[in-house]
């Protein structure tokens, strides 16, 4: 069975600082992918990124950067300077791979409210 | 990229009434439709996973006569609430999926079961 832990359930902070949100994951399964999605107040859920369990580098994209690392079982995300905008739950997700090759459904984490004061 | 629609964006209503939520995907042919239930402050359950033109898997603990889904095409997969009571009043999420990793989301459906 998979499991996604999202220790933090919520978070505060003020416009600029850097904040990182935790996940830490559990698959008996070698091959896997890891998701987060932003849930902004209106409910609909905001593709961030999609990393598969064979590429541990870590990414940047503007703000949002992602630390993969395999020996601890997990998949942080950092806003840098924050920003408003930023206030919503995000939701570290992960799928693992079956062997016909097709995707498995989607097992959430608890998710982490970030709300980002002016 | 990918787009996937619901309707209604918003329900309401009575107890022992039905509510039908459908879920389109609008720009591709969706294999897989996944239908999620999130209750307020809480993370996304699934309840069902539908493939086109057989029936749908539905997760433990998920009554599937109560929780009627149909994906009749590619395109569309609809959710029914059949006699529903407020306990069912919740938020509901469908997403589709056209190859082997992503899921795209709609929009979500609040129901409120008076």
């Amino acid at each position: 069975a998979q499991k996604v832990t999202q220790a933090q359930t919520e978070i505060s902070v003020v416009e600029k600082e850097d904040v990182t949100l935790d996940c830490v994951y559990e698959t008996r399964d070698t091959t896997y992918y890891l998701f987060w999605y932003k849930q902004p107040p209106s409910g609909e859920l905001v593709f961030l990124i999609r990393r598969n369990s064979f590429d541990e580098q870590n990414e940047i994209s503007g703000r949002y950067s992602w630390n993969f690392q395999k020996s601890t079982s997990s998949f942080n995300f950092t806003i840098t300077a924050s920003q408003v905008v930023d206030s919503a739950v995000y939701f570290c997700a992960l799928s693992v791979l079956i062997s016909s090759g097709s995707a498995r459904q989607l097992t959430f984490g608890s998710g982490t409210q970030l709300t980002v004061l002016p | 990229g990918a787009v996937v629609s619901q309707h209604p964006s918003r329900v309401i209503c009575k107890s022992g009434t039905s509510v039908k939520i459908e879920c389109r995907s609008l720009d591709f042919q969706a294999t897989t439709m996944f239908w999620y239930r999130q209750f307020p402050k809480q993370s996304l359950m699934l309840m069902a996973t539908s493939n086109e033109g057989s029936k749908a898997t539905y997760e433990q603990g998920v009554e599937k006569d109560k929780f009627l889904i149909n994906h009749a095409s590619l395109t569309l997969s609809t959710l029914t609430v059949t006699s529903a009571h407020p306990e069912d009043s919740s938020f509901y999420i469908c997403s589709a999926r056209s190859g082997r990793y992503e899921q795209y989301f709609g929009p979500g459906t609040r129901l409120t079961v008076t």
